[in-house]
C-alpha cells in the first residue's frame, strides 16, 4: 500500500502564512489523487476543509487554500489565527482506495 | 443539516467480530457513498472502505479479507463488520458521508459521526 507523508509538526506565528505538504510514495501528487484535507482538534472528529485538491466546503475559512506544488499536495494557511492550532491530515486517492497521511501538528505560537 | 449517529460494541475480545452501525439524518441517503474511517491511539487515520445505497463497495486492500459493509436504505443506515479482531484494531471508528456518485472528485467526506472507541483486549 502506498505511503502518504506529511510534515510531523510545524510552527507558525499568528498572522503568518504556513504551507503543509502531502507527498506520495508512488510519485508526484497530481489532480488525479483528488487530495482532501482535514483539520482535527483534540477530542473532536476530523473536519473537512478541502476536497479534490482545491475545492472548499461552505464552512472552510477563506484563509485556507489547497493546491499542487512541486509534486505534492499543498494546504496553505494565510493569516493564521490562534484557533488554527490543530492536527491536519491529507487523504489521497489510489484507484478505488484512499490513504491518509500521518498528519501535521500545527502549533500557533 | 446532515447528521450521522453511530453506535456499536466498545469492548471486544481478540478473534471476535466488530460491528458498528451509522444512521443518517437529514439530507439524502441514496446517491451517496458512505465511508468508514478509523483512528488509532497514535492518531493515524485509516480509510476502511465505503458503500453506496445499492450495496456497491470499495474496501481498503489491507483490510479487505476481514471487512464487510452493508446498507439498510429503509432506515438510512449502513454498517461495518470487521472479523477476527486483534489489539491492532483498537481505534476510534468514524462513519462519514463520502460523496455523491462514483467519481472520486466528488468524495468530500463532509459529514462525520461522533466516533466510537473500540477496544480489543482479552
Amino acid at each position: 500500500q502506498a505511503v502518504v507523508t506529511q510534515e510531523p509538526s510545524l510552527t507558525v506565528s499568528p498572522g503568518g502564512t504556513v504551507t503543509l505538504t502531502c507527498a506520495s510514495s508512488t510519485g508526484a501528487v497530481t489532480s488525479g489523487f483528488y487530495a482532501n484535507w482535514f483539520q482535527q482538534k483534540p477530542g473532536q472528529a476530523p473536519r473537512a476543509l478541502i476536497y479534490s485538491t482545491n475545492n472548499k466546503h461552505s464552512w472552510t475559512p477563506a484563509r485556507f487554500s489547497g493546491s499542487l506544488l512541486g509534486g505534492k499536495g499543498v494546504l496553505t494557511l494565510s493569516g493564521v489565527q490562534p484557533e488554527d492550532e490543530a492536527d491536519y491530515y491529507c487523504l489521497l486517492y489510489y484507484g478505488g482506495s484512499w490513504v491518509f497521511g500521518g498528519g501535521t501538528r500545527l502549533t500557533v505560537l | 443539516q446532515v447528521q450521522l449517529q453511530q453506535w456499536g460494541a466498545g469492548l471486544l475480545k481478540p478473534s471476535e467480530t466488530l460491528s458498528l452501525t451509522c444512521a443518517v439524518y437529514g439530507g439524502s441517503f441514496n446517491g451517496y457513498f458512505w465511508t468508514w474511517i478509523r483512528q488509532s491511539p497514535g492518531k493515524q487515520l485509516e480509510w476502511i472502505g465505503e458503500i453506496n445505497h445499492s450495496g456497491n463497495t470499495n474496501y481498503n486492500p489491507s483490510l479487505k479479507s476481514r471487512v464487510t459493509m452493508s446498507v439498510d436504505t429503509s432506515k438510512s443506515q449502513f454498517s461495518l463488520h470487521l472479523t477476527s479482531v486483534t489489539a491492532a484494531d483498537t481505534a476510534v471508528y468514524y462513519c462519514a458521508r463520502g460523496g455523491a456518485g462514483t467519481a472520486p472528485s466528488k468524495r468530500k467526506n463532509d459529514y462525520w459521526g461522533q466516533g466510537t472507541l473500540v477496544t480489543v483486549s482479552s
